[in-house]
């Protein structure tokens, strides 16, 4: 397998443009994550997602951010509209069952910048 | 609010054995303890993972004591690229959250 897949490496955008950032999980895995970080916040954990249902958005920001997992081999994170602030790191991670015993895969990583 | 604690920083000089604590503050039962380490511009990868007593695969040793407030990861003769953040995440049984603090940047010296 691959690993998990992030798409893209890179994004720059305006301010107040729509960003979706692409995560494919290993196959086989039913736990995905997507963290957030910067040099201030550290690693942030925005969303969980089990068997592609979201199960804890608290670390979500705002309503500006919005996550999807419509089958097990694919998830979006969207920023609409993005703003500087959210500039930072995204990384997508998944596991095959509960963190506790197994553990987690990180993709490389998309660096968000808004300008 | 369960969290883990551990240094923000430490060096050392290659060839020396690298020992990173983190307290465990309300850790649970059926929880386990994992590190994890990340080099500059890639995700974290895991490094080891124990519940009790002492646990060792080809990178690192983990010490946990019969309490569990606390975990030792063991670095044996770090070199140069050993250089890195490594975590302790807290990570949540009931929830499945795992949260990362801060980490400690370990900086090997030559």
């Amino acid at each position: 397998d691959a690993g998990v897949i992030q798409s893209p490496r890179h994004e720059v955008t305006e301010m107040g443009q729509e960003v979706t950032l692409r995560c494919k999980p290993i196959s086989g895995h039913n736990s995905l994550f997507w963290y957030r970080q910067t040099m201030m916040r550290g690693l942030e954990l925005l969303i969980y997602f089990n068997n592609n249902v979201p199960i804890d958005d608290s670390g979500m920001p705002e309503d500006r951010f919005s996550a999807k997992m419509p089958n097990a081999s694919f998830s979006t994170l969207k920023i609409q509209p993005s703003e500087p602030r959210d500039s930072a790191v995204y990384f997508c991670a998944s596991s095959s069952g509960t963190l506790m015993n197994t553990e987690a895969f990180f993709g490389q990583g998309t660096r968000l910048t808004v300008v | 609010l369960a969290k883990t604690t551990q240094p923000i920083s430490m060096d050392s000089y290659e060839g020396q054995e690298v020992n990173i604590t983190c307290s465990h503050n309300n850790i649970a039962t059926n929880d386990y303890i994992t590190w994890y380490q990340q080099f500059p511009s890639q995700g974290p990868r895991f490094i080891i993972q124990g519940y009790k007593t002492k646990v060792t695969n080809e990178v690192a040793s983990l010490f946990i004591p019969a309490d569990r407030k606390s975990s030792t990861l063991s670095l044996p003769r770090v070199s140069l690229s050993d250089t890195a953040v490594y975590y302790c995440p807290h990570g949540s049984s009931n929830t499945g959250k795992l949260i990362f603090g801060q980490g400690t940047t370990l900086q090997v010296k030559p």
